[in-house]
C-alpha cells in the first residue's frame, strides 16, 4: 500500500544539524512532488518545504529559508530534509507528505506518521 | 503570505448534529483549498480538495463549499469518529498555509 515512513529525528543542541529522511513505497515516487510539514507540540500545522518530482523546483517557508534544504533521491525513493542552525522553535513533529501533482501545485494526499525533532541544550 | 483564519477555534456538538466550520483567506485563492482531519497522535488525513471535491474513501457526510476568500466544511450528521481537529489549507501559490485548526468536541 501507499506508505511514507519518516526517520532521523532526535534530540539536538541549538545550532547543530540534523537530516531527516522519508522513505516512500507503494507508488511511483519519482512522479510526485513532496512536502515537509511540521507541528510543534500542542500547536497547528506549519508547511516547511516542497520539492517537485524531479527536484528542479524547491520552495521554503520564511521561517526555515537559508537553514533547511529539501532534496530527493528518486533512485532510492527517498525524500530528505537537511536542517542546519537549528533553533528551539524548530522543535516539532515533522511529517513528509505527497503532493498529487508533479510541480507542487497541489494539496497533500498521503502523509507519513512523522518523526520528532527536539532542539534543546 | 496568504493568511488562513478558521472559526470557531473550538466547537462543542452532539452525535447527529450538523456542523459547519468556516475558513477565510486573506486574499482570493479561487478554489485552491483543502480540508484535513487530525486525531490525537495521528497524521492529518485529507478530506476535501479544490474546495468541494471529496477525497476517495471519505464519507459523504463531509462536504466543502466556497470560493475566493470564504470556505466552509460541513459535516451533515456528526458521528463518534468525527470528533477531531480540522484544518483548512490553501495552495493557491507557491506558499502553502494552514488555518489554526478547529477542534470538534463532544457536547
Amino acid at each position: 500500500q501507499v506508505q511514507l515512513v519518516e526517520s532521523g529525528g532526535g534530540v539536538v543542541q541549538p545550532g547543530r544539524s540534523l537530516r531527516l529522511s522519508c522513505a516512500a513505497s507503494g507508488f511511483t515516487f519519482s512522479s510526485y512532488a513532496m512536502h515537509w510539514v511540521r507541528q510543534a507540540p500542542g500547536k497547528g500545522l506549519e508547511w516547511v518545504a516542497v520539492i517537485s518530482y524531479d527536484g528542479s523546483i524547491k520552495y521554503y517557508a520564511d521561517s526555515v529559508k537559508g537553514r533547511f534544504t529539501i532534496s530527493r533521491d528518486n533512485s532510492k525513493n527517498t525524500l530528505y530534509l537537511q536542517m542546519n542552525s537549528l533553533r528551539a522553535e524548530d522543535t516539532a513533529l515533522y511529517y513528509c507528505a505527497r503532493d498529487p501533482t508533479q510541480y507542487a501545485i497541489g494539496y497533500m494526499d498521503v502523509w507519513g506518521k512523522g518523526t520528532t525533532v527536539t532542539v534543546s541544550s | 503570505d496568504i493568511q488562513m483564519t478558521q472559526s470557531p477555534s473550538t466547537l462543542s456538538a452532539s452525535v447527529g448534529d450538523r456542523v459547519t466550520i468556516t475558513c477565510r483567506a486573506s486574499q482570493t485563492i479561487s478554489r485552491w483549498l483543502a480540508w484535513y482531519q487530525q486525531k490525537p497522535g495521528k497524521a492529518p488525513k485529507l478530506l476535501i480538495y479544490k474546495a468541494s471535491s471529496l477525497e476517495s474513501g471519505v464519507p459523504s457526510r463531509f462536504s466543502g463549499s466556497g470560493s475566493g476568500t470564504e470556505f466552509t466544511l460541513t459535516i451533515s450528521s456528526l458521528q463518534p469518529d468525527d470528533f477531531a481537529t480540522y484544518y483548512c489549507q490553501q495552495y493557491n501559490s507557491y506558499s502553502w498555509t494552514f488555518g489554526q485548526g478547529t477542534k470538534v468536541e463532544i457536547k
